[in-house]
């Protein structure tokens, strides 16, 4: 099973509202990534968290907090968005971070559809 | 960041083969991933293939590999209209500052005319 679970699957949010993105994966998988992808471009980078750390943080605007509770979740939390963060969100995992091997590879789950108005 | 470059658009006929194109900058050892991406939905991982091999084939997938021109290409048999999507190219090195970072392409807007 190579599944990584995603909710919501829309959100809609005001500019002023709180909110937050939940992932969650049940391979063993160590490392867990934030991509943000708007339409017709390739997912763009946004958090990596390797053995439930921060490892990468790719100068993402403090309105976006990530959150690892635990080697199997992922929380993307969402505070004073603008429009322009309207995006589809995605979170991949994988086995393992930085090692170069088959184990890096990274699963993605369906992504959550964000509308910020 | 890594240069991986992709063609935007492919037409193809229900039942012919679809030939997508990839070429990466990267020099090092690495894994080269295709995933599928279809409207609203996530990243669906194809197939993937370590740089010292030169071919892979699973089912109606065929990934040819030329190290020296850094050239990969993802051949779909009997191309069906489910086919339909953007299909990515990755490239993950090995080394430096790039190590744990998947290089995307911009995506090759597949679609099939029945």
């Amino acid at each position: 099973d190579t599944e990584v679970t995603q909710t919501p699957k829309h959100l809609v949010m005001g500019m002023t509202n709180k909110k937050s993105l939940k992932c969650e994966q049940h391979m063993g998988h160590r490392a867990m990534y934030w991509y943000k992808q708007k339409a017709k471009k390739p997912p763009e980078l946004m958090f990596v968290y390797s053995y439930e750390k921060l490892s990468i943080n790719e100068s993402v605007p403090s309105r976006f907090s990530p959150e690892c509770p635990n080697s199997s979740l992922l929380n993307l939390h969402l505070h004073a968005l603008q429009p322009e963060d309207s995006a589809l969100y995605l979170c991949a995992s994988s086995q393992t971070w930085r090692t170069s091997r088959e184990e890096e590879t990274q699963y993605f789950g369906p992504g959550t559809r964000l509308l910020v108005l | 960041g890594e240069d991986v470059e992709q063609s935007l658009f492919l037409s193809v006929r229900e039942g012919d083969s679809s030939v997508i194109n990839c070429t990466y900058t990267d020099s090092s050892s690495t894994y080269l991933y295709w995933y599928k991406q279809e409207p609203g939905a996530g990243l669906q991982l194809l197939t993937y293939i370590f740089s010292n091999m030169d071919m892979k084939q699973d089912q109606r997938l065929t990934v040819l590999l030329n190290k020296k021109d850094k050239h990969l290409s993802l051949r779909i048999a009997d191309t069906q209209t489910g086919d339909s999507a953007i299909y990515f190219c990755a490239e993950s090195p090995d080394r430096g500052s790039t190590l744990g970072r998947l290089y995307f392409g911009r995506g090759t807007q597949l679609t099939v005319w029945p």
